[in-house]
Parts: C-alpha cells; sequence; structure tokens
C-alpha cells in the first residue's frame, strides 16, 4: 500500500531551535508538496518540487524556511530559528505531475505536528 | 489568482441520509483540476474524488459523487446513503494546471456531522 511517509509526526521544540521535517514520497511520484495548516488560516501551500528542483516556494518566509530535495526519495523542510507562530501541522503531498487535462492527485502523508513553545 | 468558497462551516444530517456539501471557485484559467478531501479527528487528508475542467461527465467514486456545474463555478460534494464513518472536514480544492502540476488552492472546509 504505497504511501507518502512523515517523520516526526510530533515535535515539540522551545523558539530560537532548528526543526527539521522529513517526507518520503511515493516511488514513482515526481511532484511534492508541502503544505501548512492552521486554525486561522487554513491549508496553505508552502513550497513544491518537480522532479527535484523547487517550482514555487513564494508561500514560504524566506527568512527562516527552507525545503530541499536531496534525492528522489527525500524532501525536507526546515525552520531555523523557529518562532511560537510557526506552529501548526505540516503536511507533505506527492502526485505523478500531470496536467489538468488528466488526473494529478495529491496524496498526503499524515502530518507532521509541530509546537514550539 | 484562484479561490475556493465553501459556505458552509457545520453540517449536521442523520445517518443514511444524503449530504450535499457546497462548493465554489473561481478561476480564470480554462484548465484546472476540483479535488475533495476528507479530514478525519486523526487528522489525515483522505482524497476522496476529482473533476478535471474539461471532464464531460460528473465524477462518481463508490458513494461518491461530484456535482460539476462548469457555467455557475460550483463542484458540490455529493455523499449518498451517510454513515457514521464520514463524520469529519471535508475540504474543496483546486488546481490550476495550465502549465503543468501546480499547488492546491483550499477551502476553509466544512464540519460535517453524522448523527445515529
Amino acid at each position: 500500500d504505497a504511501r507518502v511517509t512523515q517523520t516526526p509526526r510530533h515535535k515539540v521544540t522551545e523558539m530560537g531551535q532548528e526543526v527539521t521535517m522529513r517526507c518520503q514520497p511515493i516511488l514513482g511520484h515526481n511532484t511534492v508538496f508541502w503544505y501548512r495548516q492552521t486554525m486561522m488560516q487554513g491549508l496553505e501551500l508552502l513550497a513544491y518540487f518537480r522532479n527535484r528542483a523547487p517550482l514555487d516556494d513564494s508561500g514560504m518566509p524566506k527568512d527562516r524556511f527552507s525545503a530541499e530535495m536531496p534525492d528522489a526519495t527525500l524532501a525536507t523542510l526546515k525552520i531555523q530559528p523557529s518562532e511560537p507562530r510557526d506552529s501548526a501541522v505540516y503536511f507533505c503531498a506527492s502526485g505523478r505531475g500531470l496536467t489538468a487535462v488528466a488526473k494529478n492527485i495529491q496524496y498526503f502523508g499524515a502530518g507532521t505536528r509541530l509546537s514550539v513553545l | 489568482a484562484q479561490k475556493i468558497t465553501q459556505t458552509q462551516p457545520g453540517m449536521f444530517v442523520q445517518e443514511k441520509e444524503a449530504v450535499t456539501l457546497d462548493c465554489t471557485y473561481d478561476t480564470s484559467d480554462p484548465s484546472y483540476g476540483l479535488f475533495w478531501y476528507k479530514q478525519p479527528s486523526s487528522g489525515e487528508m483522505i482524497f476522496l474524488i476529482y473533476q478535471g475542467s474539461y471532464d464531460q461527465q460528473n465524477a462518481t467514486e463508490g458513494r461518491y459523487s461530484l456535482n460539476f456545474q462548469k457555467a455557475r463555478k460550483s463542484a458540490n460534494l455529493v455523499i449518498s446513503a451517510s454513515q457514521l464513518g464520514d463524520s469529519a472536514m471535508y475540504f474543496c480544492a483546486m488546481e490550476n494546471s495550465g502549465g503543468g502540476a501546480d499547488g492546491l488552492t483550499f477551502g476553509k472546509g466544512t464540519h460535517l456531522i453524522i448523527q445515529p
């Protein structure tokens, strides 16, 4: 049963610490997305990659957030330094990268629940 | 910029009844995809159904169907014969893919509660 795997599932840290979230996309998927979910803002797109190349990270605070894909099986989202307002659930999703004339379904991981104290 | 509107923050429905969750969208792109996801209390995001802007027929997946009215820019989700396990948050989302796969824009969601 292919699925997107995210680690850790939960993370509690103190303000100012570095946080790294990891994502293993579904094998064969060439697009990877990072989303953030908060009560106030809902689900927001942070960044995404196609064939490991970053395509859009306009939704990400550039000064403290960074997203990378060191290889096809791993995507990372880092926050340095973390702040209490970064507390949220961070989702990774992957897809086949098709156009809208075909099904381009994004499959989500279980999310990382981050709490910054 | 694209926008998704879900006007029902919460709904209570009796078990076994049909449910319609509303979704309207706004985009100037002729090529787009519409999605519905379910988020139970466990927090995972579960894909339910997809409709492409060029699809001639409404999408169906088991008990889920999508009432796609392109001229009205609406993509309502219909759940037939609701079950207690259908209680969850439901999100409508859109992707503009004129140039290839793109990120999703989500609505605020509808909290559906199925009552026995």
